[in-house]
């Protein structure tokens, strides 16, 4: 069974302040997506990353896929309240449903 | 972008009756759906895979009398709680994918079961 172990599960800063949201398993996917969600709302897809050593950046959040393609980050840069809300990782092979991480829940406070 | 439509955004019914909701794929056809469940605050768990024109493929402990799933076309599936009681109340998501992996999320449905 794949797993994706995301870290850490809650997540109270500053604003102004860094973060790194981490995913990771021991198994290998095809593609990594990163996914924000407001309460009451679904997901809303922030990027895809397919190969490994890719990085992608959106803004002030950066996105690295590890180059075995099991691993994944998302670091925010001098963090906004805006940006408080539920962050997903999801794993997955072409056609099956995405595999998701516990998700993150991020706080910031100005 | 794609656009995945969930309709009721919120709904309220009481025990032992049953809903119904939709997905729709707006601008892509999806051959597959997936339903998530939601608790506050948690990630989201599968519930099923909707497959057009057959039988959907449900989850370990997921009950397929109850979460009747019909994927009648290429661009609507429908998930039905029967005879719902308190404890089905949750957030309910579909997801399809358009190319690949990437999946694209209705806005999710709250049940509320009174």
């Amino acid at each position: 069974t794949q797993l994706l172990e995301q870290s850490p599960q809650f997540l109270s800063i500053q604003e102004g302040e860094n973060l790194t949201v981490y995913c990771n398993s021991s198994s290998v996917f095809s593609s990594l997506q990163w996914y924000r969600q407001e309460p009451g709302e679904g997901p809303v897809l922030l990027v895809t990353v397919v190969t490994g050593g890719e990085v992608k950046k959106l803004k002030r959040l950066t996105f690295q896929f590890g180059d075995a393609r099991k691993d994944s980050s998302l670091h925010i840069t001098a963090a906004q309240p805006g940006d408080t809300g539920l962050y997903l990782c999801a794993g997955g092979q072409a056609g099956t449903a995405l595999i998701f991480g516990k998700g993150t829940t991020l706080s910031v406070s100005s | 972008g794609a656009v995945v439509s969930q309709h009721p955004s919120r709904v309220i019914c009481k025990s032992g009756t049953s809903v119904k909701i939709e997905c729709r794929s707006l601008d892509f056809q999806a051959t597959t759906m997936f339903w998530y469940r939601q608790f506050p605050k948690q990630s989201l768990m599968l519930m099923a895979t909707s497959n057009e024109g057959s039988k959907a493929t449900y989850e370990q402990g997921v009950e397929k009398d109850k979460f009747l799933i019909n994927h009648a076309s290429l661009t609507l599936s429908t998930l039905t709680v029967t005879s719902a009681h308190p404890e089905d109340s949750s957030f309910y998501i579909c997801s399809a994918h358009r190319v690949g992996t990437e999946a694209f999320f209705g806005q999710g449905t709250r049940l509320t079961v009174v």
